[in-house]
């Protein structure tokens, strides 16, 4: 079954330096999402992106974040100026919506990012 | 703004048993699909269930069972015969334009 792949699995990032998670969603895929979870804490919406564009962003998702589908196949979401509260985990998602808005979303296994 | 709430922070359940994971949550709008997701130590975000908010019939997946009541905008988990692999951090998500909105979470444990 195809699967979104991110990478790396943990990144380690000192304060201040920039950051770009990786991911490859699923190949018929045209809806692409990043979201947050710090630890202990729930999953948060950062962004969504369609059509080569940002469809919806969260308040959480300011000028520090930036997002990009720089090929065919990536989909990349990039921190600027990294700092301690970025610690978190990144999940990337991907949905296909020829059926309908229904269908779910799948995610990645996520980037562990921490920041020193 | 949509909420979603899970009451239960932690639940424990014994193998083989029934255990039923609450969820609620907030909407004004009228279409919307609602899902459950696990995410085992290894912190992968699974695809339990769904639930389209226009369906009546409370979606089924094996093992997997919801009660949706959309009137009480009450969205429940219900897991039957208990395995040791389904301990799991339990999320309801709501879903509206594509966009997730994500429980606090439910830590299900299950003991031998």
């Amino acid at each position: 079954e195809p699967e979104v792949t991110q990478t790396p699995s943990h990144q380690v990032t000192q304060m201040g330096q920039e950051v770009i998670l990786r991911c490859v969603p699923i190949s018929n895929h045209l809806y692409f999402y990043w979201y947050r979870q710090i630890l202990g804490q729930k999953v948060e919406f950062l962004v969504s992106f369609y059509n080569n564009e940002i469809s919806e962003k969260s308040e959480i998702f300011d000028d520090q974040f930036s997002v990009e589908r720089p090929d065919g196949s990536n989909f990349t979401l990039k921190i600027r100026s990294t700092k301690l509260e970025d610690s978190a985990m990144y999940f990337c998602a991907s949905r296909n919506d020829n059926r309908g808005l229904n269908q779910p979303q799948h995610f990645g296994d996520g980037t562990r990012l921490s920041i020193l | 703004a949509q909420t979603v709430t899970q009451s239960q922070p932690e639940m424990s359940v014994q193998e083989a048993e029934t255990v039923t994971l609450s969820c609620t949550y907030d909407t004004s709008e009228n279409n919307y699909y609602l899902f459950w997701y696990k995410q085992p130590p290894s912190r992968q975000m699974i695809l339990v269930i769904r639930q389209e908010a226009y369906k009546q019939q409370n979606a089924t997946e094996n093992r997997f069972s919801v009660n949706f009541q959309k009137a009480a905008k009450s969205f429940s988990l219900k897991i039957s015969d208990s395995q040791l692999g389904d301990t799991a951090m339990y999320f309801c998500a709501f879903m509206l334009n594509s966009r997730l909105t994500f429980g606090e979470g439910t830590q299900l444990t299950v003991n031998p």
